[in-house]
């Protein structure tokens, strides 16, 4: 199983453009979440998925879109970058049921600057 | 709504010290939680997460963590220290299994020889 995946590993944009993060995952799990990491921020929830066609809004949803086609892909689409996004992407994924709580899967992370 | 509070952006400890990170929760349900840890440029790794049942959970690496409801408090532990543990440790929440995650800020920990 190859996991989680995530490209691109970096991307420069100027502001205004947009641009799609892609993300996928080969283990059949239903939850899926995108996360911005800022130094000293920790990690913040943009949006998630309880898995395909069901998406809502995490902490910091605002110049993000998602969609769930399918229970592997969840893209981000970045609508017209700033600079506010500047940030290290991290996509994960997880099951929803089974016995005990289960962790989230984290992908290698997109590194992302807007100038 | 959960949340978590890491206290001590930024840990040290000599080599062969004890490591404390200290992680408070707060939650209206029994909660899940987590310990990540993430090396430099790297994504995050699961260390151990406790669920329900036993308190004090066995991770990788030698790491533990006790859950301590009437603390609130999820502190993850390792008796010595080495140059290899130094790295960002996240601790988070969740009420749901599986869900999306709330994550402290996190702390630093820096391992001196």
């Amino acid at each position: 199983n190859a996991g989680v995946t995530q490209t691109p590993k970096f991307q420069v944009l100027k502001t205004g453009q947009s641009m799609t993060l892609q993300c996928a995952q080969d283990m059949n799990h239903e939850y899926m979440s995108w996360y911005r990491q800022d130094p000293g921020m920790g990690l913040r929830l943009i949006h998630y998925s309880v898995g395909a066609g069901i998406t809502d809004q995490g902490e910091v949803p605002n110049g993000y879109n998602v969609s769930r086609s399918t229970t592997e892909d969840f893209p981000l689409r970045l609508l017209s970058a700033a600079p506010s996004q500047t940030s290290v992407y991290f996509c994960a994924s997880s099951r929803s049921s089974g016995v005990g709580g289960n962790e989230q899967f984290f992908g290698p992370g997109t590194r992302l600057t807007v100038l | 709504a959960q949340s978590v509070t890491q206290l001590g952006s930024h840990v040290s400890v000599s080599e062969g010290a004890l490591v404390l990170l200290r992680c408070n929760y707060s939650s209206s349900v029994p909660p899940y939680l987590f310990w990540y840890v993430q090396y430099p440029n790297q994504g995050l790794q699961l260390l151990l997460k406790y669920t329900t049942g036993a308190t004090l959970v066995k991770g990788i690496n030698g790491f533990e963590a006790e859950f301590k409801k009437s603390e609130t408090s999820f502190h993850l532990t390792k008796p010595s220290a080495h140059m290899s543990d130094a790295a960002e440790y996240f601790c988070a929440v969740s009420e749901r299994s599986g869900y999306a995650l709330n994550f402290g800020k996190g702390t630093s920990l820096l391992v001196t020889p």
